[in-house]
């Protein structure tokens, strides 16, 4: 059973657009919503995070929009540019635990 | 060091043959993770440990891994026998632990274990 799900696979976008990820999730106990940047040959590295008690959250081109009731989240990228070119992971948390629970990725591409 | 070190970066193994990965945590930081990353996939949770006790080991594929963290610093994960589907890269990860919302979890670059 897949908790978390991402879209796109894969995203093309050109140079100053914005780029769009999208995930939702099922568990209601989650908690924490982190997004992480992977580039090749490296480990995720996180770009930005929020809790579900917040709507949206901004990190300079970088922005989360959550949606409690629809139980989906998503990653805005403003003035994309070819060094954003990575595969992008949201992910969802919950209990002090706090394993994470990852979507599939979305790579995106940002065509100069 | 300042981050996530595991090593080795890179590991084959003949099909049968016993692993052991290890991860040097951010020091001081009290959670670890263990993670397996598919070709073209998220990674996914293998177990965690919160000092040198192993509070959830529910992700492990089977009783061929297993994981250790004695001092409650270096960790080591082991898998024997391995197995061609034990092909992955594995990452690791450390948290400092609050009691509070969730903190951050660093991943080291992750060892690719190839199974031939």
């Amino acid at each position: 059973q897949q908790q978390v799900k991402q879209s796109p696979q894969s995203l093309i976008v050109q140079k100053g657009g914005i780029s769009i990820i999208n995930c939702a999730y099922e568990n209601t106990a989650f908690d924490y919503f982190p997004w992480y940047q992977q580039f090749p040959g490296k480990g995720p590295a996180l770009l930005i995070a929020i809790r579900p008690d917040v709507s949206e959250k901004k990190e300079g081109r970088f922005t989360i929009s959550f949606n409690k009731s629809a139980k989906q989240f998503s990653l805005h990228i403003m003035d994309s540019q070819p060094g954003d070119s990575a595969t992008y992971f949201c992910a969802a948390s919950g209990g002090s635990q706090g394993n994470l629970i990852f979507g599939k990725g979305t790579k995106l591409s940002v065509k100069p | 060091g300042a981050g996530v070190s595991q090593s080795p970066r890179y590991k084959v193994a003949k099909r049968g043959q016993d692993v052991a990965l290890r991860c040097d945590p951010i020091s001081g930081h009290v959670s670890l993770f263990w993670y397996q990353q598919a070709l073209g996939q998220g990674p996914e949770f293998l177990t965690y440990f919160q000092n040198e006790a192993q509070l959830d080991k529910s992700g492990l594929p089977s009783d061929r891994f297993f994981a250790e963290r004695p001092e409650g610093s270096v960790s080591t994960l082991k898998i024997q026998r391995t197995q061609q589907e034990d092909s992955a890269v594995y990452l690791c990860a450390s948290r400092a632990y609050s009691r509070g919302w969730n903190t951050e979890a660093f991943f080291g670059q992750g060892t690719r274990l190839t199974v031939v």
